[in-house]
């Protein structure tokens, strides 16, 4: 089973500032199935980021993904007062789908 | 633009089996993974289990003894059961629908059903 690691756990950072959250995979797994999700307090989570790089339907351009083998990285060019919230990175392989635990994106 | 509406008991005593289902409205219910996942309170995702419109079901090994997702196509609606509940079950559960389409993401959510195991 693939174990997804994110770092920092949490991310103190201003609006304006630029973002970048990592997640880290047990073994080399394939960047097609690496999706990224961002959810806020008392929400289900959206989905922001699909094969590692693809922004999903309606998802602003200052979200970015990027990454390979077994690091990944999820980065917010320019923080906007919305984007603080919880974000997590999820993978499939063979069946099994594997999320990471988390990174709090929280406002300094 | 699809909508998932979920429902089900929110409060179980242990031992009891948790019922939940998922209406799936304004989309499809082919060519999708209609899925299951839970969050305890103040934790993260873990994925329980998904079936897919022919009715394959492939679920989390960790809870594969005590899981049974199922469908009703003619009603566009998918459930989950979960026997033999403990504290340990107590979590947010949302349905979801993963999608080849977005690399086995998941694309469309529902708001969530807090089930509660307390004695």
């Amino acid at each position: 089973e693939i174990v997804l690691t994110q770092s920092p756990g949490t991310l103190s950072l201003s609006p304006g500032q630029r973002a970048t959250l990592s997640c880290r995979a047990s073994q080399s797994v394939s960047s097609n199935y690496l999706a990224w999700y961002q959810q806020k307090r008392g929400q289900a989570p959206r989905l922001l980021i699909y094969g590692a790089s693809t922004r999903a339907t309606g998802i602003p351009d200052r979200f970015s993904g990027s990454g390979s083998g077994t690091d990944f990285t999820l980065t917010i060019s320019r923080l906007e007062p919305e984007d603080f919230a919880v974000y997590y990175c999820q993978h499939y392989d063979r069946s099994l789908y594997s999320f990471g635990q988390g990174t709090n994106l929280e406002i300094k | 633009q699809v909508q998932l509406q979920q429902w089900g008991a929110g409060l179980l005593k242990p031992s009891e089996t948790l019922s939940l289902t998922c209406a799936v409205n304004g989309g499809s219910f082919s060519n999708y993974y209609w899925t299951w996942i839970r969050q305890p309170p103040g934790k993260g995702l873990e994925w329980i289990g998904e079936i897919n419109d022919s009715g394959n079901t492939n679920y989390s090994p960790s809870l594969k003894s005590r899981v049974t997702i199922s469908m009703d196509k003619s009603k566009n609606q998918f459930s989950l059961k979960l026997t033999s509940v403990t504290a340990a079950d107590t979590a947010v559960y949302y349905c979801a629908r993963g999608s080849y389409g977005v690399d086995y993401g998941f694309d469309s959510w529902g708001q969530g059903t807090l089930v509660t195991v307390s004695s």
